[in-house]
């Protein structure tokens, strides 16, 4: 099976800029979910996708949205972006019923 | 490679030695931890889970320790190899699949 896969692997923006990011999970998993990895504060939990909807949400600004498709892929959305934006975004995918999440290698966003 | 955290706290260990990796958790709600390890340039890469009704689970030369009372939860890994050298980090599962990590800790392994 073919792991977790996430496009652009690296993007540079500039501040004021919106971005999206790409995850297309395992295939036959419907969950996705979305962290934003960073020196300063770890690992933290952007929001979760299950079967086109929204099902948890992390603690983040209204900037960050994101949508899943029928076909279980997502996409995240960052609008007016801000330097501390700059990250590395990680897409984890996970089964029904399974609380396993696979992640997949990430997008690192530079804002200049 | 890309780093993961700048101020992490370092274990390091010598080949062939064992190695613990500690970590507190904060939801005593929390009913599912995950250790992950993470090279440089790669996404998290599962380790090893546990659910909080265990206090041990042993895989292929890692044990996962947890004591709920204190809400401590541990990674032994057992005969070090360079090939260890990573970012771990604990995870905890307190509602559907939302992951609250732990802060990561780099095991650097000497050969």
């Amino acid at each position: 099976k073919a792991g977790v896969t996430q496009t652009p692997r690296y993007l540079i923006k500039t501040r004021g800029q919106q971005v999206t990011l790409s995850c297309s999970p395992i295939s036959g998993h419907r969950s996705v979910s979305w962290y934003q990895q960073t020196p300063g504060q770890g690992l933290q939990f952007l929001f979760e996708y299950f079967s086109e909807t929204q099902r948890n949400k992390g603690n983040f600004p209204g900037r960050f949205s994101g949508r899943q498709f029928s076909n279980s892929r997502s996409e995240m959305n960052v609008s007016t972006l801000e330097l501390g934006d700059s990250a590395l975004y990680l897409c984890a995918s996970s089964s029904w019923g399974d609380n396993e999440q696979f992640f997949g290698p990430g997008t690192r966003l530079t804002v200049l | 490679g890309e780093s993961v955290g700048l101020h992490l706290p370092t274990l390091s260990v010598q080949e062939g030695d064992n190695s613990i990796i500690n970590c507190a958790y904060s939801n005593s709600a929390s009913d599912y931890f995950i250790w992950y390890k993470q090279e440089s340039g790669k996404g998290p890469q599962f380790i090893i889970d546990i659910r909080s009704n265990m206090d041990k689970r042993q895989g292929q030369r890692v044990t996962v320790l947890l004591n709920k009372t204190v809400k401590h939860l541990s990674l032994q890994i057992a005969a070090t190899q360079p090939g260890d050298s990573a970012v771990y980090f604990c995870a905890e599962n307190a509602a559907g699949n939302k992951l609250t990590f732990g802060g990561g800790t780099r095991v650097l392994v000497k050969p």
